[in-house]
């Protein structure tokens, strides 16, 4: 079965700190794919980002950087520069290929990220 | 190009009676797929729709059941009320087949407060 752990509950930076979201993740499946979401506290989950198993090419996008290592089963997310904007709850997700895993998503327990001025 | 809309924002309801949340996916999205989110149990998947068919389901009693009509909008109902089920509502809508190929696109949820 298929699983992802985000070990960070709560993260605290300043402003224009690097922070970065760990998260390691558990499937027996050849075929997945892994996604970012970000829910700020009106409560929609906002799409960062998703990465097929077959891709392993690390990304920069903007003040996003993704690192993707299947050897590790880790796919971390780093934000260069915080800002307060970047205050919300961060959540990685799992979802496998084929018939059983139609429209579902395995989610870690969330990492919460404030940002202080 | 509007986005996942899901009504009502807030619900209030009492123990024992039954609610009906809906859901709006993206236009020319056939795939529906529902949560419900939690602060004990986190975000769990309850089921999905496809083409006003359910082709996969969570773990959740047979209280929860839904349907999808034939614009791809799509209803999920609760029966029995408990207090439990107060939660965050999610759904997602998908292209394709509504895999993870496609990626999922929120709506903003309903809040439904059962007192």
């Amino acid at each position: 079965a298929q699983k992802v752990t985000q070990a960070q509950t709560e993260i605290s930076v300043v402003e224009k700190e690097d922070v970065t979201l760990d998260c390691v993740y558990e499937t027996r499946d050849t075929t997945y794919y892994l996604f970012w979401y970000k829910q700020p506290p009106s409560g929609e989950l906002v799409f960062l980002i998703r990465r097929n198993s077959f891709d392993e090419q690390n990304e920069i996008s903007g003040r996003y950087s993704w690192n993707f290592q299947k050897s590790t089963s880790s796919f971390n997310f780093t934000i260069t520069a915080s800002q307060v904007v970047d205050s919300a709850v961060y959540f990685c997700a799992l979802s496998e290929d084929g018939g059983t895993s139609y429209g579902k998503l395995t989610f870690g327990q969330g990492t919460i990220l404030t940002v202080h001025p | 190009k509007a986005g996942v809309t899901q009504t009502p924002r807030y619900l209030i309801k009492t123990r024992g009676q039954q609610v009906t949340l809906s859901c709006s996916p993206i236009s020319g999205h056939r795939s529906v797929s529902w949560y419900q989110q939690t602060p004990g149990q986190g975000l769990q998947f309850l089921f999905e729709y496809f083409s006003e068919t359910q082709r996969n389901k969570g773990n959740f009693p047979g209280r929860f059941s839904g349907r999808q009509f034939s614009n791809s909008r799509s209803e999920m109902n609760v029966s029995t009320l408990e207090l439990g089920d107060s939660a965050l509502y999610l759904c997602a809508s998908s292209s394709g087949g509504g895999t993870g190929n496609y990626g999922y696109t929120f709506g903003s949820g309903t809040r439904l407060t059962v007192v």
